[in-house]
């Protein structure tokens, strides 16, 4: 069984559209999260929620907005798509909200905004 | 704030060669420190950690020692094969908020026959 899914795995939109990508665990974790690959492979954090606690980027425009549902959803949704949104967006969970640091990654959802 | 640094690749290298990719690190109290593999096409996964000052962290012949003199944590492997081409990432996770963590730029492994 897959541990982190999303879906899609593929995402091609046009600028201006709003599009979510959707994320499950079956692990049973706490703590999710969204994180963004450039291509360049340069990897950022975008949001962390713990149970029903939102941690979020500052970074992070707010056209980026995720949503639980339960424990085991964190979708990402986004506003507004811009051309510099295109990227590999990769979903997360970890057991701990402590220290432990280890996560586990979905598969990753390649978003090309045209 | 935190920060990862290691070197930029890619390394190209021979079956059976010696592997190291350096990382350092910037960050404030006793972070926990980790190497991520990325297969291409796949998500990040994790490939060993360490969480304090000179633990070594090993899985699949690769190791990295925790050094906080040095602020380092350098991943290594003695022998590597094709099947190890892939992205490496150095990470720290800091005792904050959501247990987040911090990544280095990705260091890309091609291994050839």
């Amino acid at each position: 069984d897959t541990a982190v899914s999303q879906t899609p795995k593929y995402l091609v939109t046009q600028m201006g559209n709003d599009k979510s990508i959707k994320c499950e665990q079956n692990l049973g974790h706490d703590t999710m999260y969204w994180y963004k690959q450039d291509s360049k492979k340069f990897l950022k954090i975008m949001f962390s929620y713990n149970n029903k606690e939102l941690i979020i980027n500052e970074t992070v425009p707010n056209r980026f907005s995720p949503k639980s549902p339960d424990k085991a959803h964190l979708n990402l949704h986004i506003n507004s798509l811009e051309l510099g949104d295109s990227a590999v967006y990769f979903c997360a969970s970890s057991p701990h909200s402590g220290r432990s640091g280890e996560q586990y990654f979905g598969p990753g959802t390649r978003l090309t905004v045209t | 704030g935190d920060s990862v640094t290691q070197m930029e690749g890619p390394v190209t290298l021979s079956e059976e060669a010696f592997l190291t990719i350096n990382c350092t690190y910037t960050a404030t109290g006793y972070p926990s420190l980790f190497w991520y593999v990325q297969y291409p096409g796949e998500g990040l996964q994790l490939l060993l950690k360490a969480t304090k000052a000179d633990d070594k962290g090993s899985n699949k012949g690769f190791e990295a020692t925790y050094r906080k003199e040095t602020t380092s944590f350098h991943l290594e492997k003695g022998s590597v094969q094709v099947s190890d081409s892939a992205v490496y990432f150095c990470a720290l996770s800091d005792n904050n908020a959501g247990n987040m963590l911090t990544f280095g730029g990705g260091t890309r492994l091609m291994v050839k026959p």
